[in-house]
């Protein structure tokens, strides 16, 4: 059974950088074919991916946020590590971290966490 | 970056109602779109993905197609528990993209 669960601070104020853990179990992140990204969600509003780092290391970023987000892998702890510098209010939303698995650019997200709020402010 | 664009933001509907939403893509993305449903304060559960494979456990009463830069989800007939937002997203050439959301609420 895959999980994926959320961590990290629920405030955060203005220009500070946010850290993100995604913690999850049922599959290996070294396992070919495999990824994990980011998605958010401003209350209210559409959903926004973010990032997604595949199993090879290769890092795929939102070409808006490319310059403030970074996204790494820990396969020994079963973790991915999303940061994002330069904090503003409108960066407050529900922050996901998703599953995929698949080949030929056959990625789509199969499984969520939870989410976690992020609330931006001084 | 490929732009999806939904229609209808808002759709009211009925118990045992035949639902279509749709959705646009601004340059061809194949087949390569999900549908995803989602209730307030969850997240989001995957439909469909390859435009009209049905993922695992979800019921036959969903369907989609459409390849290229239209596509449809289809709700053949709505039950109380499918009263929810709706959004496509492409995945196509790494990059994903969702859609603005398409709400169905009771008429």
């Amino acid at each position: 059974q895959i999980t994926l669960k959320e961590s990290g601070p629920t405030l955060v104020k203005p220009t500070q950088t946010l850290t993100l853990t995604c913690t999850f179990s049922g599959f290996s992140i070294s396992t070919s074919g495999v990824g994990v990204g980011w998605i958010r969600q401003p209350p209210g509003k559409a959903l926004e991916w973010l990032a997604l780092i595949f199993w090879d290391d290769d890092k795929r970023y939102s070409p808006s946020l490319k310059n403030r987000l970074t996204v790494a892998k820990d396969t020994s702890k079963n973790q991915v590590v999303l940061t994002m510098t330069n904090m503003d209010p409108v960066d407050t939303a529900t922050y996901f971290c998703a599953h995929t698995e698949g080949e030929n650019y056959d990625w789509y997200f199969d499984l969520w966490g939870r989410g976690t709020l992020v609330t931006v402010s001084s | 970056d490929i732009q999806m664009t939904q229609s209808p933001s808002t759709l009211s509907a009925s118990v045992g109602d035949r639902v279509t939403i749709n959705c646009r893509a601004s340059q061809s993305i194949s087949t390569w779109l999900a549908w995803y449903q989602q209730k307030p304060g969850k997240a989001p559960n995957l439909l469909i993905y390859k435009a009209s494979r049905l993922h695992s456990g979800v019921p036959s009463r969903f369907s989609g197609s459409g390849s290229g830069t239209e596509f449809t989800l289809t709700i053949s007939s709505l039950l109380p528990d499918d009263f929810a937002t709706y959004y496509c997203q492409q995945y196509n050439s790494y990059s994903w993209t969702f859609g603005q959301g398409t709400k169905v609420d009771i008429k």
